[in-house]
């Protein structure tokens, strides 16, 4: 069994602070773990991936996520919010024998000014 | 170049009704999955088609539920004898493979309200 928690449903920053939004997964195997965003009215958007290697991983528009495999986790960072960076978020979990994803229920960032 | 479309945006019809959904996947994209999104149950997965294997229909809720791909292209999810709860949106995505290493490309979905 495979699956991701997000335990935030909103997570609300002053513009410029830093954003953290979190996710946790619960794997058989070896994880490979996804961060998408889906904008009002708009599909998702692959914001960044962890496969192996490096447990920083870089993505999309500033945002970065840290795998912790002791912990089970890998947060979405970003050192400094923009209001546009208002979205939903959805953390999401595969393992290689089958590429579906299985996501979370989404966390809501709201960025105010 | 062209992203994954669907139509149509929005589908209103009655409980007890057949609906057809179409997804276009980005040219050359072997890959093509659904999922489904509604508030009570987020985003789920429901079937991918990789190139000419069978598919996986793993995720589809019900044998209401089915889907077929054309050509290795188009896709149509059909939903039979429609009732309330399938009221959600229904995303496409494609991807050149099933390998972790090809990102997913999603649709902006088809929003299904059952009456």
């Amino acid at each position: 069994a495979q699956s991701v928690a997000q335990p935030e449903d909103q997570v609300n920053v002053a513009e410029g602070n830093p954003l953290t939004v979190k996710c946790t997964y619960s794997v058989s195997g070896n994880p490979y773990l996804f961060w998408y965003v889906q904008y009002p009215n708009r599909g998702l958007q692959f914001l960044l991936k962890y496969i192996t290697g490096d447990n920083l991983v870089k993505g999309s528009y500033g945002f970065e996520a840290e795998f912790n495999k002791s912990q089970t986790s890998f947060h979405l960072k970003k050192p400094s919010a923009l209001v546009s960076d208002s979205a939903l978020y959805f953390c999401a979990v595969t393992l290689l024998s089958g590429y579906a994803l299985n996501f979370g229920k989404g966390t809501s960032l709201l960025v105010t000014p | 170049g062209a992203g994954v479309s669907q139509s149509p945006s929005n589908k209103v019809t009655e409980k007890g009704k057949d609906v057809e959904l179409r997804c276009d996947p980005i040219s050359g994209h072997t890959a093509l999955y659904w999922y489904r999104q509604s508030l009570g149950q987020g985003l789920e997965f429901l079937i991918y088609f990789q190139g000419n294997s069978a598919p996986d229909k793993s995720g589809l809720p019900s044998d209401r539920f089915s889907a077929e791909r054309t050509g290795g292209s188009v896709s149509t999810l059909t939903i039979q004898r429609t009732q309330q709860e399938d009221s959600a949106v229904y995303l496409c995505a494609s991807s050149l493979g099933t390998s972790v290493s090809y990102e997913q490309y999603f649709g902006p979905g088809t929003r299904l309200t059952v009456t």
